[in-house]
């Protein structure tokens, strides 16, 4: 069946630093989407992608879909402690369901 | 208004007890959607529903019973509930059931006693 893995599970910076979190699919996939969960917070929508090796950039944060289209990732440029959160990417599953990757937590040091 | 409104914020109860749960939004969805979400876990989905029927239901215990009285509301239902049915319970809604944009209300933070 279709295995989709999310890595890192946590990421730890010093603020300034660079981050990425990757979705890796074994299986093609429609489109993915990104979100961002705050402590204590609720999912946000950030991106979908759709298109094979579409990159969408929103301000430091950019995302790109493989061209197999089985893989995704969102990478952010010089974090701020406003970062701090669980980024999930959600995708379609083989049997039609939609599903969210186990999430990267990323912290960040002031 | 893009917001989906859940009420309660908070909720605690007996396994005994029965509670429902409310979600509500006005930006014209039509799909509604249930998760549950332990904590350090993503959210689990439970229930779809799609122009107010029942369109997934992912094999959820029937404690849980969820109802859509109309295209703005959803509800879930709990009864006789265990304690590892504790989790935050996230109400999300979209223009179409699959590949859209989700967005999520506050949630319910459940704990069972």
């Amino acid at each position: 069946g279709q295995q989709v893995m999310q890595i890192p599970q946590y990421q730890h910076v010093q603020e300034g630093e660079d981050f990425t979190t990757y979705c890796n699919s074994s299986t093609t996939l429609s489109n993915i989407q990104w979100y961002k969960q705050r402590p204590g917070g609720h999912p946000v929508f950030l991106i979908q992608l759709v298109k094979s090796g579409e990159v969408k950039k929103q301000k430091r944060l950019t995302f790109q879909f493989g061209e197999a289209k089985k893989n995704s990732s969102l990478h952010i440029t010089a974090t701020q402690t406003t970062d701090v959160g669980t980024y999930f990417c959600y995708y379609g599953g083989s049997q039609g369901n939609l599903i969210f990757g186990k999430g990267t937590k990323l912290s960040v040091k002031p | 208004d893009t917001e989906v409104t859940q009420t309660p914020k908070h909720l605690v109860m007996g396994m005994t007890n029965k509670k429902s749960l409310k979600c509500e939004q006005h930006m014209g969805h039509r799909a509604m959607y249930w998760y549950k979400q332990k904590a350090k876990k993503p959210p689990e989905l439970m229930f779809v529903y799609s122009y107010e029927k029942l369109s997934i239901n992912e094999s959820v215990p029937s404690r849980f019973s969820p109802e859509c009285p109309n295209s703005s509301l959803l509800n879930l239902h709990l009864h006789a509930l265990q304690p590892e049915d504790s989790a935050l319970y996230l109400c999300a809604s979209s223009q179409e059931s699959t590949g859209v944009k989700l967005f999520f209300g506050s949630g319910t933070q459940l704990s069972v006693l």
